[in-house]
């Protein structure tokens, strides 16, 4: 199993252009979530997915939009860039079921610059 | 959705033991406590959870008040590679959005 998988792994950008960021997990969970880690800061919760078709906003989701068409992908856009919005970017996922003992796994993170 | 709080940073010596608080006052009967670590430039990775038991693992070992209102994650021995950011959070698996707060930074001296 490839676990959770990131690309691209560094960006610039500059301010008001929009980009994908993009996530794939092969071990079926239904759970998918985006975080964004500004430096020395804790991970915040972009937006989340339970399922397939479902999507739901997270403490920040602002500047941001998702989709979850297929269990395993889910792309994070970025709509207009800005430099607010450069930090480190993770992908996780988390079986559901099991009454809360299922576990995120996370990818190895994408670390965008906006200019 | 239940809060946790915890001390921004902890200092440890290493091949000391180290307990990491966590409270979570609001904690819902259905919630597990999970913890992760975060080394450098690296992402999250899952440490530990439990229920209401104390749980071990060959990472560490969680202990949990009777009350459930607040945790502990017990590093035996510390060593150089366990300074990271160690994060406390509830999971009740009913696709509520998990939040992670600021954690709390162990450094470990030599």
């Amino acid at each position: 199993n490839a676990g959770v998988t990131q690309t691209p792994k560094f960006q610039v950008l500059k301010t008001g252009q929009s980009m994908t960021l993009q996530c794939a997990q092969d071990m079926n969970h239904e759970y998918m979530s985006w975080y964004r880690q500004d430096p020395g800061m804790g991970l915040r919760l972009i937006h989340y997915s339970v399922g397939a078709g479902i999507t739901d906003q997270g403490e920040v989701p602002n500047g941001y939009n998702v989709s979850r068409s297929t269990t395993e992908d889910f792309p994070l856009r970025l709509l207009s860039a800005a430099p607010s919005q450069t930090s480190v970017y993770f992908c996780a996922s988390m079986p559901l079921g099991g009454g809360g003992k299922g576990t995120q796994y996370f990818g190895p993170g994408t670390r965008l610059l906006v200019l | 959705d239940a809060k946790t709080t915890q001390p921004n940073s902890m200092e440890s010596n290493e091949e000391e033991p180290v307990h990491l608080p966590c409270n979570h006052s609001t904690i819902s009967g259905t919630d597990y406590i999970h913890w992760y670590r975060q080394l450098p430039s690296q992402g999250p990775e899952y440490v530990i959870h439990g229920l209401t038991s104390n749980v071990n693992n060959r990472m560490a070992s969680l202990a949990i008040a009777e009350d459930r209102k607040s945790s502990t994650l017990i590093l035996h021995r510390a060593t150089l590679r366990d300074a990271a950011v160690y994060y406390c959070i509830l999971n009740n698996n009913a696709g509520n959005m998990l939040t992670f707060g600021g954690g709390t930074r162990l450094m470990v001296k030599p």
